[in-house]
């Protein structure tokens, strides 16, 4: 069973403008992650955030962590063509031993 | 460092048949984790290896089997394949078997049922 749900399901954007997905979630955690995939490829790890932190940067991505509302967001700033893929949001939660749990992901397409 | 490396990347298998697909973790990383991933229901984990010990176990069938060899290399089969099988089975590595870090994905191998 997926522990995250993810929304937008797809989102379509033009070259420059800022990307948000948002990633919620059922269980207490001990980290969250954001990976990146390209289409039928294996996932790219982009940040994870712990569950004592509320935000996090790297390069142009921004995330935010509400453990209140369990729920995340992953902000693209300034997104370029080259950031079209599929995002997901996986967590590593208290009592799921070593396993992560990913979301149903967010496609991403970045108009040139 | 190279990254995982699974094989065989495609394959195409009949109903009833079983296959055996691998995975080499990047060198020194000794966990090994199995995930399936489908259009419909998405990614879900398979199980988990550490030091040739199955850690963890999702909610697959008996059909679903793996191995961790001691060279951190690892196995996994499915016996008696069924049409819901096709997906794509993507490995990933960590540096130890604690729940928290980055996991490294290999590229996958795509398996198809008919």
């Amino acid at each position: 069973s997926q522990q995250g749900e993810e929304d937008p399901q797809a989102l379509s954007i033009q070259e420059g403008e800022n990307a948000t997905m948002n990633c919620s979630y059922k269980t207490s955690i001990n980290n969250l992650q954001w990976y990146r995939q390209n289409s039928g490829r294996g996932l790219v790890h982009l940040i994870l955030i712990r569950s004592n932190e509320r935000e996090k940067h790297s390069g142009r991505l921004r995330v935010t962590l509400d453990t209140s509302k369990k729920s995340s967001s992953l902000l693209i700033t300034a997104s370029r063509a080259a950031d079209t893929a599929s995002y997901f949001c996986a967590t590593d939660a208290n009592n799921a031993g070593n396993m992560l749990t990913f979301g149903g992901g967010t496609r991403l397409m970045v108009k040139p | 460092k190279a990254g995982v490396t699974q094989t065989p990347r495609y394959l195409i298998k009949t109903r009833g048949q079983q296959v055996t697909l691998s995975c080499s973790p990047i060198s020194g990383h000794r966990s090994v984790s199995w995930y399936q991933q489908t259009p419909g229901q998405g990614l879900q984990f398979l199980f988990e290896y550490f030091s040739e010990t199955q850690r963890n176990k999702g909610n697959f069938p008996g059909r679903f089997s793996g191995r961790q060899f001691s060279n951190s290399r690892s196995e996994m089969n499915v016996s008696t394949l069924e049409l819901g099988d096709s997906a794509l089975y993507l490995c990933a590595s960590r540096m130890q078997g604690g729940n928290t870090g980055e996991l490294f994905f290999g590229e996958g191998s795509r398996l198809t049922v008919l």
